[in-house]
């Protein structure tokens, strides 16, 4: 499967502990997003990637949120001291910045982050 | 910053029924894109409009992009029940940077 994969897909947690979520793009794609979605609601842009560069984070994160893309491949997605307001799906996707493509996002099927 | 909205929320047809829905951006876009969410699944890239006042379709889907480059619709002739969904817009600045998606809206089809 060259699709976009995400682990774990679920995660629950009690307040105050920290989760890491891991993203691996497909695998020419040089752009990598991380959106927040909750129930009825649409895509929350949070951050994303050309390569390992974070080109924009969202100013709604706080500085619990931190997301990595070391060597321009896979992602991870960090909250520290998680809040039962960061209960979501993050969803990963990916991209192709290069000239003749579209954008078009391909996104992962989502880590579900449960906050007790 | 960068809002998009969606009317309406929630429409509930019945199979055949036309169905429209209709994305306004706060500020001008370079492009749109659309998607399509099944219940329980992610987003699922639809199509993408660049040029001012272009108009695509895809069968029995009409996409079309305002002259001003702030809105969007969507609209699907005769609905089937396998439409369901969430349809969502995203809205990209310059460069096909970050997209903004829209609120969505749910279609219900009945048989």
């Amino acid at each position: 499967d060259t699709g976009v994969s995400q682990n774990p897909r679920h995660k629950i947690t009690k307040r105050g502990q920290n989760v890491t979520f891991r993203c691996d793009p497909i695998s020419e794609h040089n752009r990598l997003y991380w959106y927040r979605q909750t129930l009825g609601q649409g895509p929350e842009f949070l951050t994303y990637f050309q390569n390992e560069a974070q080109l924009e984070k969202s100013r709604l994160l706080s500085d619990r949120f931190s997301a990595e893309r070391p060597k321009g491949s896979f992602s991870t997605l960090e909250i520290q001291r998680t809040e039962q307001g960061d209960s979501a799906m993050y969803l990963c996707a990916s991209s192709s910045a290069r000239l003749g493509n579209t954008g078009e996002l391909f996104f992962g099927e989502g880590s579900r982050l449960t906050v007790l | 910053g960068q809002q998009v909205m969606q009317i309406p929320q929630y429409q509930h047809v019945q199979e055949g029924e036309d169905f429209t829905t209709y994305c306004n951006s706060s500020t001008t876009l370079s492009n749109i894109q659309w998607y399509k969410q099944r219940p329980g699944g992610h987003p699922v890239f639809l199509i993408q409009l660049v040029k001012s006042g272009e108009v695509k379709k895809q069968k029995r889907l009409t996409f079309q992009f305002g002259e001003a480059k702030k809105n969007s619709s969507l609209h699907i002739t005769a609905t089937q029940t396998t439409d369901v969904g969430t349809y969502f817009c995203a809205g990209g600045g310059t460069g096909f940077q970050k997209l903004v998606f829209g609120t969505g809206t749910r279609l219900l089809v009945s048989p």
